[in-house]
């Protein structure tokens, strides 16, 4: 099954603005993570944030996480030209016998673009 | 500190040609190791895990394979390259329950 989708596919905003991007998943998880990728680089992480957490901070970042609906939100405050990034959202998958290994899902990605 | 190594960042190859990717990964011992692909700035599909030395596991069925023959050492392969095999490769390593570490990543174009 499909983890991670993120919406919106795209963001544009101008610098100073906040910018909100979400991310739907299936199944249970025991935490999310979310990353930023400057095009064709490698991905960086930038937090993550537990099952048993409801918000985390990290600068101007702030993630939310509602495991009732099955939904976290990225916030990058007061945004920069330097933000512009895809940014997604990864979930540890298990495999049949129920360990992770690590592997992560991840979902297909917001594009933000953020203008001087 | 921990850091990752991919090469190289770009290649391009002929459509039957052979395929090496080199991942190497320095300041820690047996961790896990993982091949993406990503097509077109898009979403990340796992390729191939490993946990150990000589362990590979497949996550999807394709013309590539992986090896782990060192500790610290994942390489991806193919013998003979499709077109779909263009993409954009990400080599990754991780770390406890926490966050991955991901290469730079090596473009991929079959021609």
């Amino acid at each position: 099954s499909q983890q991670g989708e993120e919406d919106p596919q795209a963001l544009s905003i101008q610098e100073g603005e906040n910018a909100t991007m979400n991310c739907s998943y299936k199944t249970s998880i025991n935490n999310l993570q979310w990353y930023r990728q400057n095009s064709g680089r490698g991905l960086v992480h930038l937090i993550l944030i537990r099952s048993n957490e409801r918000e985390k901070h990290s600068g101007r970042l702030r993630v939310t996480l509602d495991t009732s609906k099955k939904s976290s939100s990225l916030l990058i405050t007061a945004s920069r030209a330097a933000d512009t990034a895809s940014y997604f959202c990864a979930t540890p998958n298990r495999d049949a016998g129920g360990t992770s290994y690590g592997k992560l899902t991840f979902g297909q990605g917001t594009i933000l673009t953020v203008h001087p | 500190s921990q850091t990752i190594h991919q090469w190289p960042a770009t290649l391009v190859q002929p459509v039957g040609s052979p395929l090496s990717l080199e991942c190497t990964v320095e300041g820690t011992s047996n961790p896990n190791l993982y091949w993406y692909r990503q097509a077109a700035g898009r979403g990340l599909q796992l390729l191939f895990y490993s946990v150990g030395i000589g362990q590979i596991s497949s996550e999807v069925p394709q013309n590539l394979s992986a090896s782990r023959p060192q500790d610290r050492q994942f390489i991806l392969s193919s013998k003979k390259l499709l077109l779909s095999d263009s993409g954009f490769y990400l080599c990754a390593w991780f770390r406890g329950i926490a966050e991955a570490f991901f290469g730079q990543g090596t473009r991929l174009t079959v021609v």
